[in-house]
């Protein structure tokens, strides 16, 4: 069955220094990806998508699929950074769902 | 930048009551979604509806619950009679060709 896993719930760096949520899937298909980032009390936001290889927010997040990782990674963090952070895989279904892994709670001290 | 819209942002009923929930989806999208998380868990995805008809569910969708576009504007979640472990944040999202998701603020729904 497809799973996406964040190893880890609560994740504290300190202002400055890299940062990296890690997200690991197994799926059968094509896998596509996405980062959502959810600040306190607001909405889940598309933060990434695998395919656009955009960089948001510094954020970066590379699909390595000898590993079936996609890591989310920025090279300094900043206090506003804190948030939830879930990874989702979009299942070639017909209704395109998105599976979610269980989220990274990011605390970033100044 | 348009933006999902959740009503209401909270709502509380007894068991075994109907509940309604609605969204607006972003204007320009065709593909609508329901989530839920209940509190401590992962979000978890309900149904999605695409050209006024249901195109996936998920095994927790039963027969309680039902969704409608009723016009052109909004997409609802109807649970028929809820149950306790109906209570969860619930969430609309909405996507366009590309099936990139853009979720609304949440309905938190406690079933007393």
């Amino acid at each position: 069955a497809q799973r996406v896993t964040q190893p880890e719930k609560l994740l504290s760096v300190f202002k400055g220094a890299p940062v990296e949520l890690k997200c690991n899937y197994s799926y059968s298909g094509s896998p596509e990806l996405f980062w959502y980032v959810q600040y306190s009390r607001q909405r889940l936001q598309l933060l990434l998508r695998h395919i656009s290889r955009e960089s948001i927010k510094g954020f970066t997040a590379d699909l390595n699929k000898g590993e079936t990782s996609f890591h989310l990674k920025k090279p300094f963090a900043q206090e506003e950074d804190s948030a939830m952070y879930y990874c989702a895989l979009l299942e070639e279904t017909s209704g395109s769902r998105l599976t979610f892994g269980e989220g990274t709670q990011l605390t970033v001290n100044p | 930048e348009p933006e999902v819209t959740q009503t209401p942002s909270h709502q509380v009923t007894q068991m075994g009551q109907e509940v309604i929930l609605r969204c607006v989806p972003i204007s320009n999208h065709l593909y609508f979604y329901w989530y839920r998380q209940i509190l401590g868990q992962k979000v978890e995805f309900l149904v999605s509806f695409y050209n006024n008809e249901i195109s996936e569910k998920s095994e927790i969708f039963d027969d309680q619950f039902s969704v409608e576009r009723p016009d052109g504007s909004n997409f609802t979640l109807k649970i028929r009679s809820t149950k306790l472990e109906d209570s969860a944040m619930y969430f609309c999202a909405s996507s366009g060709p590309d099936l990139s998701q853009y979720f609304g603020p949440g309905t938190r729904l406690l079933v007393l």
